[in-house]
């Protein structure tokens, strides 16, 4: 069964600090990435996603993230942080097959001013 | 924005009784809505897709008939926990695939909770 890793669960960053989080899917075959975005009291939100082309990505907020391939990884990164971006982050897998959407545990990012 | 609207957001009922969340696309059709359900502190779990016009299909150890899934119309669907017990106390979040370009549309959820 296909699964979704995400390694850090709680991080904590001052603001301008550079963010990366890990994200890392177990499937072989053909998938669409995501990352979504939970701020607090709100809806989950697309961040960004992949479908196939360029494997950096670019999303909304100065949020990017790069599929690798042979790594089986999609993390997510950001140069510089603001107190605005504390939130829950989930990776997403969509198994081209199966049209199942499989979420990771999330990362909760918290910024401090 | 498309908009999903899920309700209620918060519900509190007794052990036994049956309760209903219903997830309506506001501003698109959907063909396709999902239902998940998260534990604290855990991934979201798809339970079910829902077809509209169909019957659900549901994920591998989630009972159906516990929770009844109706997809009446392209905007319209619904998850009734039925005979409700304290470990169904979760947060359940549904989403919407918009029919024009299938882009995924997230509810804010549902906390309930089971006494």
């Amino acid at each position: 069964a296909q699964s979704v890793s995400q390694h850090n669960h709680h991080v904590i960053l001052s603001e301008a600090a550079s963010l990366e989080l890990g994200c890392n899917y177990s499937y072989g075959g053909t998938v669409n990435l995501f990352w979504y975005v939970q701020y607090p009291g709100q809806h989950l939100q697309l961040l960004l996603k992949y479908f196939s082309g360029d494997p950096l990505v670019k999303g909304i907020k100065g949020f990017e993230a790069e599929f690798i391939k042979s790594k089986f990884s999609f993390n997510l990164r950001k140069p510089s942080v603001q107190w605005s971006d504390t939130a829950e982050y989930f990776c997403a897998v969509n198994d081209y097959n199966t049209d199942k959407l499989i979420f990771g545990t999330g990362t909760r990012l918290q910024v401090f001013p | 924005g498309a908009v999903v609207s899920q309700h209620p957001s918060w519900v509190i009922c007794k052990s036994g009784t049956s309760v209903k969340i219903e997830c309506r696309s506001l501003d698109f059709q959907a063909t396709t809505m999902f239902w998940y359900r998260q534990f604290p502190k855990q991934s979201l779990m798809l339970m079910a897709t829902s077809n509209e016009g169909s019957k659900a299909t549901y994920e591998q150890g989630v009972e159906k008939d516990k929770f009844l899934i109706n997809h009446a119309s392209l905007t319209l669907s619904t998850l009734t926990v039925t005979s409700a017990h304290p470990e169904d106390s979760s947060f359940y979040i549904c989403s919407a695939r918009r029919l024009v370009d299938e882009k995924l549309f997230f509810g804010s959820g549902t906390q309930l909770s089971v006494l």
